[in-house]
């Protein structure tokens, strides 16, 4: 069975910084492309980074670059997003989610059940 | 940047079709791939690849793409399917960015 498990999300305060965590199994993790995704309260998920296999290309959504980073440690089966510099705006449920795999532009077939961030004063 | 436009919410009686757009410049060129997302949980992909149904999805569901709009179909609407969102996504290949709609919440009277 799939599975994704997100850990590391809390409180913190505005320009704080965060390290999520996704452990993944019952799948070969490094067979498969990763991302995170976040949800607001009450709004739609928005994709937030992607990661290839190796971790050799890497894309970010504009309004976390130079703040977010994400790796992942396949001996690990682990994804991780860095969250430095946060802002009240990146309050929200983080979610990581599998790349299908089935070719070019592919969907997320697997997601966790989400970790939530709130970043306030 | 490419934007994905849902109508906020649709009703449609049980037993009924739904039909939920996603509209986009030229969508008809992309992948669109639907998600459904209930109270409390996770997204759920419910069409790939504007038409393909994943393992698992019931025949209820289809997908089309073309033009400017991508609908997701919904065949003899339950009850249980009330308050469930649906988003659609694309990839934006001039910005290497994943995008999803703003959402539709299907509401069954």
């Amino acid at each position: 069975e799939v599975r994704l498990v997100e850990s590391g999300g809390g409180l913190v305060q505005p320009g704080g910084s965060l390290r999520l965590s996704c452990a993944a199994s019952g799948f070969t993790f490094s067979y498969y492309e990763m991302n995170w995704v976040r949800q607001a309260p009450g709004k739609g998920p928005e994709w937030v980074s992607y990661i290839s296999l190796s971790g050799s290309t890497i894309f970010y959504t504009d309004s976390v670059k130079g703040r977010f980073t994400v790796s992942r440690d396949n001996a690990k089966n682990s994804l991780y997003l860095q969250m430095d510099s946060l802002r009240v705006e990146d309050t929200a449920v983080y979610y990581c989610a599998r790349d299908a795999g089935s070719g070019t532009y592919s969907p997320f077939d697997y997601w966790g059940q989400g970790t939530p961030v709130t970043v306030s004063s | 940047s490419y934007v994905l436009t849902q109508t906020p919410s649709v009703s449609v009686a049980p037993g009924q079709t739904a039909r939920l757009t996603c509209g986009g410049n030229n969508i008809g060129t992309k992948s669109v791939h639907w998600y459904q997302q209930r109270p409390g949980q996770a997204p759920l992909l419910v069409i790939s690849y504007d038409t393909d149904r994943p393992s698992g999805i019931p025949e209820r569901f289809s997908g089309s793409n073309s033009g400017n709009t991508a609908t997701l179909t919904i065949s003899r609407v339950e009850a249980g399917d009330e308050a469930d969102y649906y988003y659609c996504q694309v990839w934006d290949s001039d910005r290497d960015h994943w995008v999803f709609g703003g959402g539709t919440k299907l509401t069954v009277l």
